[in-house]
């Protein structure tokens, strides 16, 4: 089976412009995760999307969203960047929902933002 | 302050040596995962661990759960280069969690050849 795929794996944007990126989770996996993993910061949750529905929100603006597709893959968005969204920005897929389903995470999409 | 702690936060090693990382939660664990991270990259799933007193081992991997003192480790043997990379402690926040997964800073490891 293919893992998770994310695109693009590499981006830079200036202040104020906005970003999507994509996750595309492995075959059969219904929920999909998006952290931010920053080296001050270390590893954040996001959000959680899980039958088209978002489930679950980390502490983050409201900059930051995001969406679930029929076919579970997801996209998140940033808008009006700033210069701390710089980081790498992993998405993780997992069979459901439920606690202890372990999730598989995908290489990452690393934003750079000027 | 960070609900999961992990020490040491580097490591670096001697080809062929054995090693044990620390991961400590201030809460009550629900389900530990270990992850790898080649810098700059996705994490590769370890293994989870769900259960106090539960072991589990993957070539010269292995990871224990300490209920009781919410407490995982993992352990290495005989290291190799291969080894080298970043491990994640990461944990279920349970029912009520607005977090899919929590997460160590992670140890950063180094094995000289």
């Amino acid at each position: 089976k293919a893992g998770v795929t994310q695109t693009p794996r590499y981006l830079i944007k200036t202040r104020g412009q906005q970003v999507t990126l994509s996750c595309s989770p492995i075959s059969g996996h219904r929920s999909v995760s998006w952290y931010q993993q920053t080296p001050g910061q270390g590893l954040q949750f996001l959000f959680e999307y899980f039958s088209e529905t978002q489930r679950n929100k980390g502490n983050f603006p409201g900059r930051f969203s995001g969406r679930q597709f029929s076919n579970s893959r997801s996209e998140m968005n940033v808008s009006t960047l700033e210069l701390g969204d710089s980081a790498l920005y992993l998405c993780a897929s997992s069979l459901g929902r439920g606690l202890q389903e372990t999730q598989y995470f995908g290489p990452g999409t690393r934003l750079l933002v000027l | 302050s960070q609900e999961l702690e992990q020490s040491p936060q580097s490591l670096i090693v001697q080809e062929g040596k054995n090693l044990t990382i620390n991961c400590t939660s201030s809460k009550t664990l629900y389900g530990l995962y270990w992850y790898k991270q080649k810098y700059g990259e996705g994490l590769i799933f370890l293994m989870m661990l769900q259960k106090g007193g539960e072991e589990k081992s993957h070539e010269k991997i292995t990871a224990k759960l300490d209920e009781k003192k919410q407490q995982s480790s993992l352990h290495i043997t005989a290291s190799q280069p291969s080894h080298a990379g970043i491990y994640l402690c990461g944990a279920d926040r349970g029912q009520g969690g607005s977090e899919k997964l929590v997460f160590g800073k992670g140890m950063k490891l180094t094995v000289n050849p």
